[in-house]
């Protein structure tokens, strides 16, 4: 079944520096490849997604890249700020089947 | 444009007893998905159902849970027997269609005393 992996588990940079996550998964039938920002107590916030037919996404600060052949996304986040301080998940869908794999999460901190 | 509503947030409940959550899809979204919480960790895939239908359970344990989500009304998470492991944060998300961004409700907390 699809597996994701998530690194790094923690991530602390100084406000306006770039943090990068990266993501690998093993299930070469994916086709969709959501990030989502979760504060503590709260609910998982979709911020980027990207699907399999290509291969850089932007949305101002935040772009996310995928390199389908070698099974690796990457999260990108430019001029960081404290409240971009967050676990941030990566996830697969599997397959076409519809539920999402999870990575175990990054927890970034932005250091005023 | 209400989002995905659940309830409720907050649950108390005794080992044995059964603990009923509720999930109110976003409006339009005909797909729903359960996904439990530990603390410290991501979120697992437990059950995937559209209206009147489960389309996949195989990350809901086969014992003492069931979920549905009925032609009308929200969409239920059912334990029965509640035991403390089952202590965690379950998540619903809704999306318009298979591939299609999941969205969140805000969690139920179930804590077992």
């Amino acid at each position: 079944g699809e597996n994701v992996e998530q690194h790094p588990s923690t991530l602390s940079v100084q406000e306006g520096d770039s943090a990068v996550i990266k993501c690998t998964y093993s299930d070469s039938a994916s086709n969709y490849f959501p990030w989502y920002k979760q504060e503590l107590g709260k609910r998982p916030q979709l911020i980027i997604d990207i699907r399999s037919n290509v291969g850089e996404k932007k949305d101002q600060r935040i772009a996310v890249t995928l390199n389908k052949t070698a099974k690796h996304f990457s999260l990108h986040i430019t001029e960081t700020q404290p409240e971009d301080s967050a676990v941030y998940f990566c996830a697969a869908i599997r397959g076409s089947q519809g539920n999402l794999i999870f990575g175990k999460g990054t927890k970034l901190s932005v250091k005023p | 444009n209400a989002g995905v509503m659940q309830n409720p947030r907050h649950l108390v409940r005794r080992r044995g007893q059964e603990a009923r959550l509720r999930c109110s899809p976003m409006k339009g979204h005909s797909h729903v998905y359960w996904y439990r919480q530990l603390p410290e960790e991501g979120l697992k895939f437990m059950v995937y159902l559209q209206k009147e239908n489960i389309i996949d359970e195989s990350g809901m344990p086969k014992e003492r849970f069931s979920a549905e989500f009925p032609k009308e009304g929200p969409s239920i998470l059912r334990i029965q027997q509640v035991v403390r492991g089952d202590s965690a944060a379950y998540f619903c998300a809704s999306s318009l269609g298979d591939n299609q961004p999941q969205h969140f409700g805000d969690g139920t907390r179930l804590s077992i005393l």
